[in-house]
């Protein structure tokens, strides 16, 4: 079975601090995508970041970054000098890569609020 | 790119009332999911169409909820009757194809109250 979880249900930062969201994941599968999606007060997912599990290699995207380690199934995701804007909810996914049956599987979302 | 598109917003019902949702996906993506998301917890998915055929809908409470997708482009999702648990925000998403490497674009949902 498939299991995404994020240990953290809620952080409270500062503006201008880092913070990091923890997602650690559970699957049989060799081949996977792990995903991290933000949920503002609107509403609506917004896509950040897919991750294909051959590929190790952690990114950076602005003031975003993700730290993708398979040993431990881990896929954590950085926010270097937050803002106000980047308070929402934020669900880190798993998907497989070539599957006919379930698809997106979130975990239960950690809400973040930076502080003015 | 239009993305996708869901109504109504907010929808409040007395329990045992029935209550439709509608979703267009975005143009020529041939997958298509509703997902239920509970308050404080990760959306879950209830059914996901490949054109007009259904893939999964292992999780959809067949009793209560339906769905379709005649034509491949827009979906409803109905629930008769509506129960309190049934309260939750419904979120239509969709995707370029069941075998894309592509992520799933999700609509603004459509947020039920049931009392």
């Amino acid at each position: 079975a498939q299991k995404v979880t994020q240990a953290q249900t809620e952080i409270s930062v500062v503006e201008k601090e880092d913070v990091t969201l923890d997602c650690v994941y559970e699957t049989r599968d060799t081949t996977y995508y792990l995903f991290w999606y933000k949920q503002p007060p609107s509403g609506e997912l917004v896509f950040l970041i897919r991750r294909n599990s051959f590929d190790e290699q952690n990114e950076i995207s602005g003031r975003y970054s993700w730290n993708f380690q398979k040993s431990t199934s881990s896929f954590n995701f950085t926010i270097t000098a937050s803002q106000v804007v980047d308070s929402a909810v934020y669900f880190c996914a798993l998907r497989k890569r070539d599957n006919y049956g379930q698809n997106f599987v979130f975990g239960p979302g950690t809400r973040l609020s930076v502080l003015p | 790119e239009a993305g996708v598109a869901q109504s109504p917003r907010y929808k409040i019902i007395e329990k045992r009332q029935s209550v439709a949702f509608w979703c267009n996906p975005i143009s020529g993506h041939a997958t298509l999911y509703w997902y239920q998301q509970i308050l404080g917890q990760g959306p879950k998915l209830l059914i996901q169409f490949q054109n007009n055929g259904v893939v999964d809908d292992s999780q959809l409470p067949k009793d209560r909820f339906s769905a379709e997708r005649l034509k491949g482009v827009d979906s409803t999702l109905k629930i008769q009757p509506a129960k309190l648990e049934d309260s939750a925000v419904y979120l239509c998403a969709s995707q370029g194809g069941l075998r894309s490497l592509t992520e799933a674009f999700f609509g603004q949902g459509t947020r039920l109250t049931v009392v």
